[in-house]
């Protein structure tokens, strides 16, 4: 347990559904992270926030829309996904984005694109 | 960014110590050396993380060579459950993307019985 919570964990979607993967953590962590995991690939970064702003984009496509409304929950809005997006999708979370503080990551939400 | 070189896999005896070596010739003065561990579809867990000196917690040790282009991740007893992709990953320390981990491929751990 890391004290950082992804719901649901487990996702199955059509292309033209749309869908909301939420984390939440409550160890007073500033910064927030989004991070996609395909099959046999590295994870790779979606999303930064610092204080509820965004401050990295790494070039994801639209139809990824990410929101913070508060320093403890993050949320990735999905719609009219691609079935090559199927993927396991992370949320992390540190205490700001000092190299010192260590993230904790959560257990992750494993979509499926039909 | 700095990069991190680790060898694809590597095996080791249950009971042994585990000895993951990282290279990370680029790294600059102020970016700290962190180790992660994924097991299986499972979220990365934080394993330690080091700047120059060596580094202990209940879980590993971290040795850092003194010019600190390599460090070495140290499980003392390594179990069944220790089986995993382990990840040696440098923290970017200025600019637009101070503190983003970047991961790598890591190093697929087989502990052995």
């Amino acid at each position: 347990e890391t004290g950082v919570t992804q719901t649901p964990r487990h996702l199955v979607m059509g292309m033209t559904n749309k869908k909301s993967l939420k984390c939440e953590q409550h160890l007073g962590h500033n910064a927030m992270y989004w991070y996609k995991q395909s099959a046999k690939k590295p994870l790779e970064l979606m999303f930064v926030y610092s204080l509820e702003e965004r401050v990295e984009n790494n070039s994801v496509p639209s139809r990824f829309s990410p929101e913070c409304p508060n320093s403890s929950h993050l949320f990735l809005h999905l719609h009219t996904l691609q079935p090559e997006d199927s993927a396991l999708y992370l949320c992390a979370s540190s205490q700001d984005r000092t190299p010192n503080t260590e993230a904790f990551f959560g257990q992750g939400t494993r979509l499926t694109v039909v | 960014d700095a990069k991190t070189t680790q060898p694809p896999s590597m095996d080791c005896a249950e009971g042994r110590a585990a000895n993951l070596p990282c290279n990370h010739s680029t790294i600059s003065g102020n970016e700290y050396v962190y180790w992660y561990r994924q097991i299986h579809s499972q979220g990365p867990q934080y394993i330690i993380h080091g700047l120059k000196n060596n580094e202990t917690n209940e879980m590993a040790s971290l040795i850092i060579t003194e010019d600190r282009k390599s460090s070495t991740l140290i499980l003392p007893h390594a179990t069944l459950r220790d089986t995993a992709v382990y990840y040696c990953i440098v923290r970017v320390n200025s600019g637009g993307s101070q503190g983003n981990l970047i991961f790598g491929k890591g190093t697929k751990l087989s502990v052995k019985p």
